[in-house]
């Protein structure tokens, strides 16, 4: 089942803007992931940000978590044509530290040149 | 390149056929999960094996079975295929179990005839 679910599901802007992707999950966390996927290929660990951390930063990607609202928001700056990719949310439960990982469904970002 | 490997990249076999799909997670990772990447259930967790002890399932199919070896790598082995098996396949290794980054391998892409 889904935990983490994305929005907007998809999202184009011109390139050198700035994509923010929203992520909404269901039970406490342990910790909540991004990760990267370019058409069909293997995923790309972003950012790791733990459930007592508000916000964290790295380069151009900005991460922020409200565990009161269960929700994560991912802001890419100064987007380019090589930042076009599908975008996960992936979430780590609390008391499932042996699990694996519960993912959304993604949002599809398009930069477009 | 996240350091974790899997063979083949593809693999096309016909229906009621067995296969085996193979990973070699990051050097020093001890844990291991593997995840269904398919268009209507998006990406799913399987099973994770944590130092070559079964450590926790997730929506993996009787037949569908896993192992990791001495050496760490890992088999995931796929029986009685059927049309609905076609998916990516995803490894993922990580330090330790849970609560830290998981880094993906490029997939195996499976089509079942």
């Amino acid at each position: 089942s889904q935990q983490g679910e994305e929005d907007p599901q998809a999202l184009s802007i011109q390139e050198g803007e700035n994509a923010t992707m929203n992520c909404s999950y269901k039970t406490s966390i342990n910790n909540l992931q991004w990760y990267r996927q370019n058409s069909g290929r293997g995923l790309v660990h972003l950012i790791l940000i733990r459930s007592n951390e508000r916000e964290k930063h790295s380069g151009r990607l900005r991460v922020t978590l409200d565990t009161s609202k269960k929700s994560s928001s991912l802001l890419i700056t100064a987007s380019r044509a090589a930042d076009t990719a599908s975008y996960f949310c992936a979430t780590d439960a609390i008391g499932g530290g042996a699990d694996g990982l519960t993912f959304g469904k993604g949002t599809h970002l398009i930069i477009q040149p | 390149d996240s350091g974790v490997t899997q063979t083949p990249k593809h693999l096309i076999t016909a229906t009621g056929q067995r296969v085996t799909l193979r990973c070699s997670p990051r050097s020093g990772d001890l844990s291991v999960y593997w995840y269904q990447q398919s268009l209507d259930q998006g990406l799913q967790f399987l099973i994770q094996y944590y130092n070559g002890e079964e450590r926790a399932k997730g929506n993996i199919l009787e037949r569908f079975s896993a192992q990791q070896f001495p050496d760490l790598h890992s088999e995931l082995n796929l029986s009685s295929l059927e049309l609905g098996d076609s998916a990516l396949y995803f490894c993922a290794s990580s330090q330790t179990s849970g609560y830290n980054e998981q880094f993906f391998g490029p997939g195996t892409r499976l089509t079942v005839l």
